[in-house]
């Protein structure tokens, strides 16, 4: 498998423009995190999915993010209009939950490789 | 207030030396991670534990539940295992994982 796959890697934008980053888990996996990387507050979840339906969204910072799953395989985050303050790395990622069992958290989760945006 | 503190937040060591990681956090948990963020950036997660000890290959984690706190070990550290570790503990009732800031570890030659 080609592990969770994110893009585009780098997004260099201008305060005030839309930004949509995409994501495309692990094959067979249910369950599907976004999370934003910053120095000063570290590793923060922004929202999950479970079977393609938002469980936990109150870690997204403003009604300038949303963040939709219309199917198992795909995945956006979208931030309109951005700030520089969104500059960040923000990462996808994925794992698998039982149909029956413990919270999806859990278990394993498998990281994309992170889109690194700035904006000016 | 829920929080997971590390520490060190840098260690530097010589190749061979054995590595201990900390991880402290404030609330019950049902499980608690260990991931590794390369300097290239790339996270991969090292272990998921809720009690006792894991070990893979050169990496072990311990937790004591009652302490609230968790270990991680590097035997015979090798300059490749230089990177950020990171804690994360999933509360008891919560959805979310609350990360620690990260330990940058460096191991010279």
């Amino acid at each position: 498998d080609a592990g969770v796959i994110q893009s585009p890697r780098h997004e260099v934008t201008e305060m005030g423009q839309e930004v949509t980053l995409r994501c495309k888990p692990i094959s067979g996996h249910n369950s599907l995190f976004w999370y934003r990387q910053t120095m000063m507050r570290g590793l923060e979840l922004l929202i999950y999915f479970n079977n393609n339906v938002p469980i936990d969204d109150s870690g997204m910072p403003e009604d300038r993010f949303s963040a939709k799953m219309p199917n198992a395989s795909f995945s956006t985050l979208k931030i309109q209009p951005s700030e520089p303050r969104d500059s960040a790395v923000y990462f996808c990622a994925s794992s698998h939950r039982p149909l029956l069992g413990r919270e999806a958290i859990n278990y394993e989760q498998y990281f994309g490789p992170g889109t690194r945006l700035t904006v000016t | 207030k829920n929080e997971v503190e590390q520490s060190p937040q840098n260690l530097t060591a010589q190749e061979g030396e054995f590595i201990t990681i900390n991880c402290s956090y404030s609330v019950g948990i049902s499980a608690l991670h260990w991931l590794q963020q390369h300097p290239g950036g790339g996270i991969v997660s090292l272990f998921m534990l809720s009690s006792g000890k894991k070990k893979h290959g050169r990496l072990i984690a311990t937790i004591n539940i009652q302490e609230k706190h968790s270990s991680l070990h590097i035997t015979a550290s090798h300059p490749r295992d230089s990177a950020v570790y990171i804690c994360a503990s999933h509360p008891q009732g919560a959805q979310k994982l609350v990360f620690g800031q990260g330990t940058r570890l460096t191991i010279n030659p």
